[in-house]
């Protein structure tokens, strides 16, 4: 059974560009997350997804989008990108079930904001 | 609200030896706990979970962690380390808010020397 799929591995942008990252859970799952890492910071949570609705949102600005599609697949969309932006993008997927239930992480973009 | 607080940033140890990774939580209710473990360049991996069952709890290779409400406890233990296991361990809850909103710790990184 395939992993969750994170796409790209890299990416380097500028100061006020946007950015669309990408995940395709595991099939059959229903549930995505979104987290940002970061030295400082830490692992932060951005938002979740279940069947194509946003269900959970963390304290990030508006700046911070995401969306899912029918087929669960999500993305993740950063407009207007700052240079604090730069981060490891991880995305975790899950049955959906269950809050407490076992996520299954992806090995996650790295955005680089110059 | 929910919270998580790993005791040390670094912790060292030679193969063979004992590990132990401490973390407190706090909760107003009775928390969802988990240990995940990040390897170089990869994404997270769940070790363990507690979910108001068996307070000794084992996980994958070898950990183990015990719940304990009097301390507000959930350290991770292993009664000998392995090269293998240096990677960065994180200690997390889930926040009231629930639907895979997990609170991170801010991570142990573990070094095994020979």
């Amino acid at each position: 059974k395939a992993g969750v799929t994170q796409t790209p591995r890299y990416l380097i942008k500028t100061r006020g560009q946007q950015v669309t990252l990408s995940c395709s859970p595991i099939s059959g799952h229903r549930s995505v997350s979104w987290y940002q890492q970061t030295p400082g910071q830490g692992l932060q949570f951005l938002f979740e997804y279940f069947s194509e609705t946003q269900r959970n949102k963390g304290n990030f600005p508006g700046r911070f989008s995401g969306r899912q599609f029918s087929n669960s697949r999500s993305e993740m969309n950063v407009s207007t990108l700052e240079l604090g932006d730069s981060a490891l993008y991880l995305c975790a997927s899950s049955l959906g079930g269950d809050s407490s239930e076992k996520l299954f992480f992806g090995s996650g973009t790295q955005l680089s904001v110059l | 609200a929910q919270s998580v607080t790993q005791l040390d940033s670094h912790v060292s140890v030679s193969e063979g030896t004992p590990v132990l990774l401490r973390c407190n939580y706090s909760s107003s209710y009775s928390p969802s706990l988990f240990w995940y473990v990040q390897h170089p360049n990869k994404g997270l991996q769940l070790l363990l979970k507690y979910t108001s069952a068996a307070t000794l709890v084992k996980g994958i290779n070898g950990f183990e962690a015990e719940f304990k409400k009097s301390e507000t406890s959930f350290h991770l233990t292993k009664p000998s380390a392995h090269m293998s296991d240096a990677a960065e361990y994180f200690c997390v809850v889930i926040s009231s808010g629930g639907y895979n909103k997990l609170i991170f710790g801010a991570g142990t990184r573990l070094a095994v020397h020979p």
